[in-house]
């Protein structure tokens, strides 16, 4: 069964301070995507990845970048998180193959900068 | 540029009830849509799809289809349960770039026993 797994699924966390937010997915998809939900936004893209030490800004890329080492991992950076970073954050992966539309999410962290 | 639209929530109903969820998409050519469900505590999972004009996605009773002409894909369940409480979000993937997802702003539908 496809499984991607985010490390926390709360956080809170003071102004400034640097956060990591992890992903991880055990179906060896090359890409991987970063999402904010947001109530009456939808999800946003922030980053993704097509391979390893690969990255593509999304829509929203300011104050975030991403780190992907290993092909099953998938890290969000909060540089120095701000209060209008509060939100949840979805990890997503697909295949590679003519199945890359259908994207598989984690369950989400929610993030509350204080 | 490519882009969702949905009607607003939240949406209730009682047990039985017929649910429709409209969505509209702007994109250049001929994208694939989809309908994405997020049950509470949950992240996303993909309900339905449908890649071309005239496709018709179904799954699970919902059912939705490509309208080119009126660039739309109108998500319909006959008769809800308490169990199809969750937010739903239209989504389209473009041919230019079909990595990426385009996201409606969702839907929140609350079912009453």
């Amino acid at each position: 069964d496809v499984k991607v797994t985010q490390s926390s699924r709360y956080l809170v966390k003071r102004t400034g301070e640097k956060v990591f937010l992890e992903c991880v997915q055990d179906m060896d998809h090359e890409n991987m995507f970063w999402y904010r939900q947001d109530p009456g936004l939808g999800l946003r893209l922030i980053y993704f990845s097509y391979d390893v030490k690969m990255k593509e800004k999304g829509d929203i890329p300011e104050g975030y970048s991403v780190s992907r080492e290993k092909k099953e991992r998938f890290s969000l950076i909060l540089e120095s998180a701000s209060t209008n970073q509060t939100s949840m954050y979805l990890c997503a992966s697909t295949a590679g193959d003519q199945a890359k539309n259908i994207q598989y999410f984690g369950a989400g962290t929610r993030l509350s900068v204080l | 540029g490519d882009s969702v639209t949905q009607m607003e929530g939240p949406v209730t109903l009682s047990e039985e009830a017929f649910l429709t969820i409209n969505c509209t998409y702007t994109a250049t050519g001929y994208p694939s849509l989809f309908w994405y469900v997020q049950y509470p505590g949950e992240g996303l999972q993909l309900l339905l799809k449908a890649t071309k004009a005239d496709d018709k996605g179904s799954n699970k009773g919902f059912e939705a289809t490509y309208r080119k002409e009126t660039t739309s894909f109108h998500l319909e369940k006959g008769s809800v349960q308490v169990s199809d409480s969750a937010v739903y979000f239209c989504a389209l993937s473009a041919p230019t770039n079909d990595y990426k997802l385009s996201f409606g702003a969702g839907t929140t539908v609350t079912v009453r026993a």
